[in-house]
């Protein structure tokens, strides 16, 4: 079974810059696993940050980017606000229309 | 404005069935891939079905293969998930989301639908 791993938490200061990752557990992660990237805050619905690995999905500021750092993908944050204190899931493409969510970063700003 | 409303969830007991509906508006309904994506209580997201356009290609997660069914109406812009023998461990809130022009991903989001499967 493929697992998709990313780091449980992470605090950033405000203006800070963090860096979230996201690892496969059958090897790397390149960009035809066609990584995206999803912010959550709780109880509501998912939002859309990046898609193929670096796309910005429409109206996310370009402080979040996507990016191949080594052998898995990242989500970086440049300049933290104290509203990107959310959950951030990783998505990665399979094949066959099957895609596997990440297990998830808790990012907190203090 | 993309808009995508799940309806159908509620309160339903182990091994019974429900429904679900999720209703499209705001772009050409036919042109997309569809998906369904879950998450219970307190947990991390978990991708459960999609649906290609013409319904012609669809897949499940392991979790739920044999139990749910995605279908699709295109004339209604909708798209539904039957799902059957459910147990406690199905508890969770369930969205539709759209797939990316690419399919690869997911762009636009339902708000959710609470499904509690309990005796």
């Amino acid at each position: 079974q493929t697992v998709v791993t990313q780091e449980p938490s992470f605090s950033v200061s405000p203006g800070g810059t963090v860096t979230l990752t996201c690892a496969l557990s059958s090897g790397s992660v390149s960009e035809t696993d066609y990584p995206s990237w999803y912010q959550q805050t709780p109880g509501q619905a998912p939002r859309t940050l990046i898609y193929n690995t670096h796309t910005r999905s429409s109206g996310v500021p370009d402080r979040f980017s996507g990016s191949i750092v080594g052998d898995r993908a990242a989500l970086t944050i440049t300049g933290a606000q104290a509203d990107d204190e959310s959950s951030y899931y990783c998505v990665l493409y399979l094949g066959r229309g099957i895609t596997v969510f990440g297990t998830g970063t808790e990012v907190t700003v203090l | 404005q993309v808009q995508l409303v799940e309806s159908g969830g509620g309160l339903v007991k182990p091994g019974g069935s429900l429904r679900l509906s999720c209703a499209a508006s705001g772009f050409i309904f036919s042109d997309y891939y569809m998906s369904w994506v879950r998450q219970a209580p307190g947990k991390g997201l978990e991708w459960l079905s999609y649906i290609s356009t013409i319904s012609t290609y669809r897949e499940y997660a392991d979790s739920v293969k044999g139990r749910f069914a995605v279908s699709r109406d295109n004339a209604k812009n909708s798209v539904y998930l039957q799902m059957d023998s459910l147990r406690a461990e199905d508890t969770a809130v369930y969205y539709c989301a759209r797939n990316g022009i690419t399919t690869r991903h997911f762009d636009f989001w339902g708000q959710g639908i609470l499904v509690t499967v309990s005796s």
